[in-house]
């Protein structure tokens, strides 16, 4: 089945560093969906993609869909200690009602 | 505003014992829901999601089953528990379109001894 792969699983880096998540697939994506769990916390949404080519900021955190949309990116701009946690894609599977998520990054800091 | 509620928060429950969770949304009408279990450490798995009472799809075989008997009522259910069963179980819910976010629950950590 349909499935998208994230990479890299984990990630350490100091505090302000950058941090960049990558999630690939090998079917074109109808649109793809971020989302961050806290330690111990549930999965928050973050934002969508749609459009091929299409690049979100939210504060310091750029999200990128691939023109081919086989691909999508999470960049964090200078980590803070709140960034930490793991960051999910996911995959809309169109018409199905539901999503397929990537296995996740985890991101831990050095303070 | 529309909020989701999970109990109980945190299982301990021996092998072979039943099991129960409830997951209940206010604030909204004919939701998409959806049961997901995370291992320690590892991805959300697709348990079972419904877009509509008494309406059940099943992703991964297994001895869990789940039950929409109310709008916004979605249970998870096992008669008898496995050591693999335990781990983070997150229930949540969308609005009726495949596109939408999904809002996810505090979660029950359940814990098979």
């Amino acid at each position: 089945g349909q499935q998208v792969m994230q990479i890299p699983q984990y990630q350490h880096v100091q505090e302000g560093e950058d941090f960049t998540t990558y999630c690939n697939s090998s079917t074109t994506l109808s649109n793809i969906q971020w989302y961050k769990q806290r330690p111990g916390g549930h999965p928050v949404f973050l934002i969508q993609l749609v459009k091929s080519g299409e690049v979100k900021k939210q504060k310091r955190l750029t999200f990128q869909f691939g023109e081919a949309k086989k691909n999508s990116s999470l960049h964090i701009t200078a980590t803070q200690t709140t960034d930490v946690g793991t960051y999910f894609c996911a995959e809309v599977l169109q018409g199905a009602q539901k999503l397929v998520f990537g296995q996740g990054t985890r991101l831990t800091i050095n303070p | 505003s529309q909020t989701i509620h999970q109990w109980p928060a945190t299982l301990v429950q021996p092998v072979g014992s039943p099991l129960s969770l409830e997951c209940t949304v206010e604030g909204t009408s004919n939701p998409n829901l959806y049961w997901y279990r995370q291992a320690a450490g590892r991805g959300l798995q697709l348990l079972f999601y419904s877009v509509g009472i008494g309406q059940i799809s099943s992703e991964v075989p297994q001895n869990l089953s789940a039950s929409r008997p109310q709008d916004r009522q979605f249970i998870l259910s096992s008669k008898k528990l496995l050591l693999s069963d335990s781990g983070f179980y997150l229930c949540a819910w969308s609005r009726t379109t495949s596109t939408d976010t999904q809002y996810f629950g505090p979660g029950t950590r359940l814990t098979v001894l």
